[in-house]
């Protein structure tokens, strides 16, 4: 079954405490994505990968670190969480034909919580 | 800059009540325009993909139609399956990035 399978799915952490949320996929796709998602301001993508090795800022990432080592794998880092990245984080994985996007298929979420 | 809107935020409809959301944008020049369906707690599912102006795709009860400046789903004769929250975004031609609105909530009552 194709899918994007995050992990963990809650998470309660304290300030400055490191954190990784993982995310894996095994649909080959080279596009790989992290998105936050908070009331009223819908999804804004954070890290994104065009493939292995490449990686590149979306539009919130501050305080966050990415990694694509392996094309199936892109797991978010936080290295000093912070009370204001408490929020739903959710992976997505897609096909990427000549720069045009298909189909994502995201991931069930991760809700993180920083005290 | 890119930007999407979505209208309205909310929307409640009854049975069988048909309707449409909008997604206006903004990009210089779109690569693709897209529509998910999110569930409460749940990640996004996809419904369709719109590359240019003038195309349409269906899928039972939801319609999508793309011009240059917005897009429409149309949904005829909802059922109450059909309550989720449905967004929006467009790549556009310029970057590798998506870009999200902030959605639509369908309430459908029976």
């Amino acid at each position: 079954e194709a899918q994007v399978t995050q992990n963990p799915r809650y998470l309660i952490t304290v300030t400055g405490k490191k954190l990784t949320v993982t995310c894996s996929q095994n649909m080959n796709h080279e596009y790989m994505s992290w998105y936050r998602q908070d009331p009223g301001l819908g999804l804004r993508q954070i890290y994104y990968s065009m493939n292995v090795e490449v990686t590149d800022k979306g539009d919130v990432p501050e305080g966050y670190k990415v990694s694509r080592k392996e094309k199936r794998n892109f797991p978010l880092i936080l290295e000093s969480p912070s009370p204001n990245q408490t929020s739903l984080y959710f992976c997505a994985s897609s096909l990427n034909r000549d720069r045009r996007y298909t189909e994502a298929f995201f991931g069930q979420g991760t809700r993180l919580t920083v005290v | 800059e890119d930007q999407v809107t979505q209208s309205p935020e909310a929307l409640r409809l009854q049975e069988g009540e048909s309707s449409s959301l909008n997604c206006s944008y903004t990009v210089s020049g779109l690569r693709g325009l897209f529509w998910y369906r999110q569930d409460p707690g749940k990640g996004p599912e996809f419904l369709f993909t719109l590359y240019s102006a003038g195309e349409e795709k269906e899928k039972e009860r939801l319609k999508a139609t793309l011009t240059k400046k917005e897009s429409f789903l149309h949904i005829t004769a909802p059922k109450p399956e059909d309550s989720a929250t449905y967004l929006c975004a467009v790549q556009g031609r310029n970057t590798d990035k998506l870009i999200f609105g902030t959605g639509t909530r369908l309430q459908v009552f029976p």
